[in-house]
C-alpha cells in the first residue's frame, strides 16, 4: 500500500516568506507527528496530532510555526516569517495510534532558507 | 540537553562481519527503545525495538540488547552486508504523553565494505 508522501520534496525560499509543508499520512492511521532534522542531527520532534486536534506541540520552537491537521487525514505545516535558521528536513510520520505505534516515516521535505 | 546520544558518527565494517552500533541515554523514565534505519533523501524506516522489561530482542540478522542499569543500548547485525550501509538512529519513548514522541539520537553512517 502507499506509504506516507510528503509535498514538496525540496522547497528553497528567501528569508521572511511564508511556507507550507504537506504530509499525506497512511491511510487509517489516527495519528500523524512531525519531526525536523538539522544536518547532522537525528529527527527532532515538533508536534503529534490523535485525529484532528494536536496533542502535543511542544517541540514547536516558537509561534511562527504552526500545522494542523482539519480532517483528521491531511496535515500541513506552516512557517511564517522564515529565517536561515529553518532550514532543515521536515520530516512528518503516521501510526495507528496506539501507545509505542510503529511511526512510518515519509521521505520528508528539504526546506532551504535563503 | 541531548537525552539520547549516539557517541560514533561512523563506523565502517566489513562484509560478513559484525556491526555493533551503540545509543546511551540519560532519562530514566524512558521505557521503550527503536532503531531506524535511513537511506540518503528517504525518510528512517522502523528495523527493531526493545522493551524495558527486556534486555535481549532478536529479529533475523538485528538483535538490540538493553543495560538498563548503564542506561545502553546496542544493535548487533550479523552478518553485516553491503545493503546495510546507511544512517542508523536510536531512539526511546517515555510512557509520559501517551508514549507517543521519540527523541533520537544524531544517529551513525555504518559503512559495510565489500
Amino acid at each position: 500500500g502507499a506509504g506516507v508522501s510528503q509535498t514538496p520534496s525540496n522547497k528553497v525560499t528567501e528569508k521572511g516568506k511564508y511556507v507550507e509543508l504537506r504530509c499525506d499520512p497512511i491511510s487509517g492511521h489516527t495519528a500523524l507527528y512531525w519531526y525536523r532534522q538539522s544536518l547532522g542531527q537525528g529527527p527532532e520532534f515538533l508536534i503529534y496530532f490523535q485525529g484532528t486536534g494536536a496533542a502535543d506541540d511542544s517541540g514547536l520552537p516558537n509561534d511562527r510555526f504552526f500545522a494542523v491537521r482539519p480532517e483528521g487525514s491531511v496535515s500541513t505545516l506552516k512557517i511564517q516569517r522564515t529565517e536561515r535558521g529553518d532550514s532543515a528536513v521536515y520530516l512528518c510520520a503516521s501510526s495507528l495510534g496506539t501507545p509505542r505505534g510503529t511511526q512510518y516515516f515519509g521521505p520528508g521535505t528539504r526546506l532551504l532558507v535563503l | 540537553d541531548q537525552q539520547v546520544k549516539q557517541n560514533s558518527p561512523s563506523l565502517s565494517v566489513q562484509e560478513g562481519r559484525i556491526s555493533i552500533l551503540n545509543c546511551d541515554y540519560t532519562n530514566s523514565m524512558f521505557d521503550y527503545f527503536l532503531w531506524y534505519k535511513k537511506y540518503p533523501a528517504e525518510g528512517p524506516t522502523f528495523l527493531i525495538s526493545i522493551s524495558s522489561i527486556k534486555d535481549k530482542n532478536e529479529d533475523g540478522r538485528f538483535t538490540v540488547f538493553l543495560n538498563k542499569s548503564a542506561k545502553h543500548l546496542s544493535l548487533h547485525i550479523v552478518p553485516s552486508q553491503p545493503g546495510d550501509s546507511a544512517v542508523y538512529f536510536c531512539a526511546a519513548i517515555t510512557e509520559i504523553q501517551g508514549a507517543q514522541k521519540l527523541v533520537f539520537g544524531q544517529g551513525t553512517r555504518l559503512t559495510i565494505n565489500p
